[in-house]
This record gives structure tokens, sequence and C-alpha cells, in this order.
């Protein structure tokens, strides 16, 4: 069975934090993606990433970052976080572009930023 | 006009109704479509893809239009589990290789 996992499902945080989140995949997946997800607004792509030590931004990159330094495993980092970044945190996988492409998402984490 | 747009809902439907709800898009380059099932406080899961020639699994039809450019979700004998939050996802295979979520439509099946 096809497992994304994330390190939280719940976090709290102060204003000016540093944030880590975690994706890891066990599917040998190339494609990997953070969103956010906000009412109203619908899934928002922050970063993704095609290989290992390799990254593209997304929609709304500004105030994150990424590391991908294997392939199972994507960070997300808030590198001083924010009240505005208080969202659902969703990370994603798939198979490299040109094969069939669902996205297997991880169960989210939904940060608070204080 | 936004990339993928849907009617947010909610779509408020008696057990036993069939209710369909379609999802439109700008880009006429769109290769991949796809229909995602988002429960509430859960992660998005694939539910089906939408083919050319439209496809069926059990209970649920999906069309492709490319002419008018939406595709579409036709859900028969509407069952009380099929409340959730239906994500069109469109798919543009060019250099981006980008792909697009739509806000999703709700739908409550009422008892």
């Amino acid at each position: 069975d096809v497992k994304v996992t994330q390190s939280s499902r719940y976090l709290v945080k102060r204003t000016g934090e540093k944030v880590f989140l975690e994706c890891v995949q066990d599917m040998d997946h190339e494609n990997m993606f953070w969103y956010r997800q906000d009412p109203g607004l619908g899934l928002r792509l922050i970063y993704f990433s095609y290989d290992v030590k390799m990254k593209e931004k997304g929609d709304i990159p500004e105030g994150y970052s990424v590391s991908r330094e294997k392939k199972e495993r994507f960070s997300l980092i808030l590198e001083s976080a924010s009240t505005n970044q208080t969202s659902m945190y969703l990370c994603a996988s798939s198979a490299p572009t040109g094969s069939y492409n669902e996205q297997f998402f991880g169960p989210g984490t939904r940060l608070t930023v204080l | 006009r936004k990339e993928v747009e849907q009617d947010p809902g909610p779509f408020n439907v008696p057990e036993g109704a069939t209710v369909a709800f379609n999802c439109t898009y700008s880009n006429s380059a769109s290769q991949s479509f796809f229909w995602y099932r988002q429960d509430c406080r859960k992660e998005p899961k694939l539910l089906m893809s939408v083919y050319s020639s439209g496809n069926e699994d059990g209970r649920f039809t999906a069309q492709l239009n490319r002419a008018s450019q939406y595709i579409s979700l036709l859900i028969r004998d509407s069952k009380l589990s099929d409340s959730a939050t239906y994500l069109c996802v469109v798919n543009t295979r060019n250099r981006d290789d980008k792909i697009i979520f739509g806000k999703g439509t709700r739908l409550h099946i009422l008892p």
C-alpha cells in the first residue's frame, strides 16, 4: 500500500520561529510537492521537486524554502513563521512525467502560528 | 478566466438522486484530467481519471469535452458516503508540466 507520511498532524509555533515540516514517501517516486490548503483558496502549490537536490518554485514560494537531500524525503522550511502561514500543509508525491501521474497525498499538517 | 474553475457548492442532494457537476479549464493545451475526492479533514485521493472517450467506474461517470474545455462528474444513486469535496485536476504537459487543482465542489448527500 502506497504511503506518504508527514512528521506532525498538528503543530503550534510562535511568530518568528523556524519551522520544519517533513514528508517521507515509500513509493520511490521522483516527484514531490508541497501545498497549502486554505478555505476558499483551495490547494496552492508552494514548491515541488522532480529529483534529489532539485527544487522548483510553485505559485506561492515566498516565505518558504525546501530541501530534498534524499529521494524519499522532502522538507518544507518556514524560515521565520508568520501568522499568515497558519494553514493546512499537504505533501504529495507522484511518478515521473510521461507516466500516469496520480498524486498521492500525506495526511496533512495543520500548522498554527501564534 | 481562471485556469481551473468549479462551482464551490454546496450541492445538497437527497440520497439516491443523481448529481452532476462540471469543471472548466482555460488552457487548451491541457492533456490529463482527474477527479479527486477529499473528505472533511482528510487528504485528497484520486477518484478517477478522465479519458477522452469518457469513462465509468460503478456509479461514477467522468466525461471530457475538449471543444468547450470542461470535464464533468456524474454520480448516480448517490449514497451518504459520497458526501465530500470533489476536486478537479488538470495537467498541462508542456515544458512546465503544470498540475492545477480546482478549489473543489462540496457535495452533501441528505438522508
